[in-house]
């Protein structure tokens, strides 16, 4: 199955400031996903990214906050930028995964804002 | 808007029983089905994929599907106290975007 590294695991930021958050995965891949997972909540999709193109933002997400990088098939980052406390969550990143018929998750980034 | 739906428990169970736990959806066209479990403080761990209708096992875990009714099921049996977690159902509405339920939360009691 795939392996994703993400990094950071954890982050405590100022208010005003943005985190790159990267994964890598230990395999090819088309999509590389961005998830937010707020305090209490379920995972909310925030958007697709592929090699080559600009990635696909979910209603409630714009480029200009959240800036997805996809250099090339192994590798994805995502900017949360001019955070604000409202952005404390966890991120992760997903890639689907054929050998286990699903998908696999980074380890995810605890962003807290202050 | 698309929904996934799950109680969000907790749903108490004690060692060694059945844990039923289950999933509506509204996106009719939707073809495939994911069951997660997720430990406090960890990412999501993908336990059971469904593309059909009907029942698919894995070891202690059962996945049921009926599209008609659009619900999911997830049977855990001889449930343990390391089975104690949140368990998201998620479901692929196309596109390979996956639509996330709330959770529901398994407490197994020794």
């Amino acid at each position: 199955s795939a392996v994703i590294s993400q990094k950071p695991s954890r982050d405590i930021c100022q208010r005003g400031t943005s985190l790159t958050i990267q994964c890598q995965v230990d395999s090819q891949v088309t999509m590389m996903f961005w998830y937010r997972q707020q305090p209490g909540q379920s995972l909310t999709l925030i958007a697709t990214a592929n090699q080559g193109s600009e990635a696909t933002y979910e209603s409630g997400f714009v480029i200009d906050k959240f800036p997805i990088s996809r250099p090339n098939l192994t590798f994805s980052t995502l900017t949360v930028s001019n955070m604000s406390p409202e952005d404390s969550s966890i991120y992760l990143c997903s890639v689907e995964d054929r050998a286990l018929y699903g998908y696999t998750f980074g380890s995810g980034t605890r962003l807290t804002v202050v | 808007q698309k929904e996934v739906e799950q109680n969000s428990g907790p749903l108490s169970v004690p060692e060694g029983a059945i844990a039923s736990l289950n999933c509506t959806y509204s996106d009719r066209g939707s073809q495939s089905f994911f069951w997660y479990r997720q430990y406090s403080g960890k990412s999501p761990e993908l336990i059971m994929s469904i593309y059909s209708n009907g029942d698919k096992e894995d070891g202690r875990f059962t996945a049921q599907l009926n599209k008609a009714s659009q619900y999911v099921s997830l049977l855990i049996r001889d449930s343990q106290p390391s089975d104690s977690a949140t368990y998201l159902c998620a479901v692929n509405t196309g596109f390979q975007k996956l639509v996330f339920g709330t959770g529901t939360r398994l407490l197994v009691s020794p």
